[in-house]
Formats: structure tokens, C-alpha cells, sequence
């Protein structure tokens, strides 16, 4: 049984260009949540996809977006990239109804902006 | 002041000593205390959690709410070299229905010396 992937594992992009980092999530999940590490802190939450539509969303710009495909798998869409955008992206899928622990993470796209 | 805080180390300890990593918290609405373990260029890792206050034991490893002074502990006992990762504390208000969204603490990096 896949855990939870992620695609592409690097990606090294320039500033003002536009990157769209893929997850898939574990079996049997429907619910897929994006995470920023950014280096020495700890996950923020970007957003949450529920049924093909945001339903959560994180203090993050509207350079964030986002989507979930009738497969369950989701892209995270980030414009205009800043310096500040350097990080760990993390996916975490879980399943409508359990518990906030039974998430599952990926092990991230690590994004370099330069 | 940020809801959750916890010291992001570095931590250094012999191989076999006990380990103590530490959380604070300001939401007195969080019930659900989950501790993850994220080694290096990995996703974060549930490692445990607890409800409410009180203490729960899982091998090596205990976990310890007080929600009175909003302190949250996870002890490790004869620690060895495969402990050394990040521990990230995320507690959480979750009422086990709707979307969620887990807040970290920075992480506190371990390293156990042989």
C-alpha cells in the first residue's frame, strides 16, 4: 500500500516564475492538506482540498492555489515566486470523518527559489 | 505570542540519557496533543499522541499534558542514535468533524551521540 507521493522530490525555480508541485494521496484517503516548511520551522498550513473545492485555508496569498482532481490527487499552484517561497512542501492525506491524528505526510518537494 | 511555542535547539545528548523536549501553548480550546518526529529530508511522522491531560506511555517514549500551565512533554528513555530527528509538537481543538488544520511548533532538533 503507497503512502502518500510527491512530485518532483527538488525543483530549483527563478523568481517571478510559476511552479506546480503534485501529491497522490495514501489509499483510500479524499482529503489532501498543503504544508510550508520553511527551513529550521515548522509546517504552516497553506490550504485544505475536500470534495474538488478548498474548503480551509491557511494565511497564505492568493499567489497560493490550488486543486483536486476527481482521483483524489492535488496540485499546489504557486505564481509570482519570491525568495521567501524557498521551502519544504509538504502533502498530508487523510479521510473525511477520522481523526485529526490519522493524517499522513509525504515527504515533500523541496523547493529552491533563486 | 505565537499559539504554539517550542525551543528549536539543537538538543545533544549521550547515547542512553533520557531526553526531555517541551511545548507551550496559549489556545485553552486545544484538546488533542500530538507529537511528530520528522527525520532529515522526510515528512513528519505521527509519533504519538494523548486527549485531554495526562500521561500516555509507548515504549520508550512518554507523552505529558498539562493543561492547566498549557505544557505539553515528550519524554524519551534510553535514547539511541535512530531518536536523533526534529520533534515538532502540533496541538489541536479538533472536534472530529469538518475540516482541520494542524499548528506546529518550530521543531526541536535531536541528536543522540553514540
Amino acid at each position: 500500500d503507497a503512502g502518500v507521493t510527491q512530485s518532483p522530490t527538488h525543483l530549483i525555480k527563478t523568481r517571478g516564475q510559476q511552479v506546480t508541485l503534485r501529491c497522490s494521496p495514501k489509499s483510500g484517503h479524499d482529503t489532501v492538506s498543503w504544508y510550508q516548511q520553511a527551513l529550521g520551522q515548522g509546517p504552516q498550513f497553506i490550504f485544505q482540498y475536500y470534495e474538488e473545492e478548498e474548503r480551509q485555508r491557511g494565511n497564505f496569498p492568493d499567489r497560493f492555489s490550488g486543486h483536486q482532481f476527481p482521483n483524489y490527487s492535488s496540485e499546489l499552484n504557486v505564481n509570482a515566486l519570491l525568495l521567501g517561497d524557498s521551502a519544504l512542501y509538504l502533502c498530508a492525506s487523510s479521510l473525511e470523518g477520522l481523526m485529526i491524528y490519522e493524517q499522513y505526510f509525504g515527504p515533500g518537494t523541496r523547493l529552491t527559489v533563486t | 505570542q505565537k499559539e504554539v511555542e517550542q525551543d528549536p535547539g539543537p538538543l545533544s545528548v549521550p547515547e542512553g540519557a533520557i531526553v526531555s523536549l517541551n511545548c507551550t501553548y496559549s489556545n485553552s480550546a486545544f484538546q488533542y496533543f500530538m507529537w511528530y518526529r520528522q527525520y532529515s529530508r522526510k515528512g513528519p511522522e505521527l509519533l504519538m499522541y494523548t486527549y485531554s491531560s495526562g500521561n500516555k506511555e509507548d515504549g520508550r517514549f512518554t507523552a505529558q499534558v498539562d493543561k492547566s500551565s498549557k505544557y505539553i512533554s515528550l519524554f524519551i528513555r534510553d535514547s539511541q542514535p535512530s531518536d536523533s530527528a526534529t520533534y515538532l509538537c502540533a496541538p489541536d481543538s479538533y472536534s472530529g468533524a469538518g475540516s482541520y488544520q494542524l499548528t506546529f511548533g518550530k521543531g526541536t532538533k535531536l541528536s543522540v551521540i553514540p
